[in-house]
C-alpha cells in the first residue's frame, strides 16, 4: 500500500459527460502528479500541483482539469467525455525538495466511456 | 528530444536467467534521480529502484540493481535470477533537480518464460 488513495477504483459512464477523479496523497506529500494511461499510449503526465498551486502541465486536454484543495486532495474533471478518453488515470504524490524522493502511485480509477 | 528513452518494446528472458532492460535519459541538469517502477497486470505501479547523479556507486535492491552509466547517460535495470512473477511492464523515470516533474518512458514489457 502505498498511502496514496483514489476513487473511485472503476468509473463506467456515456460519451459527453462528466465524472470528477479524487486522489488524496501520502501524508505530508504536498505534490499531486495526475497520469493517463491508455492501451495504446504510454504513461502520459497531465498535471502537477504542489501545496493548491499548478505547477507543471502536460498534455492535458482542454476539456480536463485539475485542482488541489487545502486538506491537499486533488481532483480531476473530466468533461465532453469521448471515448477515446477511456483510460487508467493515476494519481501519484511526492515530497518536494530532493531529486531521490520518489513518486508514490494510487491504484488508479479505471474509466470506461461507452 | 524525449527525456527518457526506453528502445524495447518487449523482452523474452527465461525463469532463473537475468535480463537488462535499457534505459537512457537526457538531461543539462546536474543534479537528478532516475527510477524504474514495476506495473503488473494487475496495474499499480510498484516503486522498484533508485539512482541519483551523484551516486558513486550502482544502486541495488535485492535482485534488481542499476547499470548507471553517467557519460553515456545510461541507465539499464538487471533482474537477476528472473521469476514468473516478474513479468509485467518496467519503467524508467528520471527527476531533474531543477524541477520537480518525472519524466517517464515508454516501458518496456517482459515476460518470464518457465
Amino acid at each position: 500500500d502505498s498511502g496514496v488513495t483514489q476513487t473511485p477504483k472503476h468509473l463506467i459512464t456515456a460519451t459527453g459527460q462528466r465524472v470528477t477523479l479524487r486522489c488524496s496523497p501520502r501524508s505530508g506529500d504536498l505534490s499531486v502528479y495526475w497520469y493517463q494511461q491508455s492501451l495504446d499510449q504510454g504513461l502520459q503526465f497531465l498535471i502537477q500541483y504542489y501545496n493548491g498551486e499548478e505547477r507543471a502541465k502536460g498534455n492535458i486536454l482542454e476539456r480536463f482539469s485539475a485542482q488541489q484543495f487545502p486538506d491537499l486532495h486533488s481532483e480531476l474533471n473530466l468533461s465532453s467525455l469521448e471515448l477515446g478518453d477511456s483510460a487508467l488515470y493515476f494519481c501519484a504524490s511526492s515530497p518536494r525538495g530532493a531529486v531521490s524522493y520518489e513518486q508514490y502511485f494510487g491504484p488508479g480509477t479505471r474509466l470506461t466511456v461507452t | 528530444a524525449q527525456k527518457i528513452t526506453q528502445t524495447q518494446p518487449g523482452m523474452f528472458v527465461q525463469e532463473k536467467e537475468a535480463v537488462t532492460l535499457d534505459c537512457t535519459y537526457d538531461t543539462s541538469d546536474p543534479s537528478y534521480g532516475l527510477f524504474w517502477y514495476k506495473q503488473p497486470s494487475s496495474g499499480e505501479m510498484i516503486f522498484l529502484i533508485y539512482q541519483g547523479s551523484y551516486d558513486q556507486q550502482n544502486a541495488t535492491e535485492g535482485r534488481y540493481s542499476l547499470n548507471f552509466q553517467k557519460a553515456r547517460k545510461s541507465a539499464n535495470l538487471v533482474i537477476s535470477a528472473s521469476q514468473l512473477g516478474d513479468s509485467a511492464m518496467y519503467f524508467c523515470a528520471m527527476r531533474e533537480g531543477t524541477g520537480n516533474q518525472f519524466y517517464f518512458g515508454t516501458g518496456t514489457s517482459l515476460t518470464v518464460i518457465p
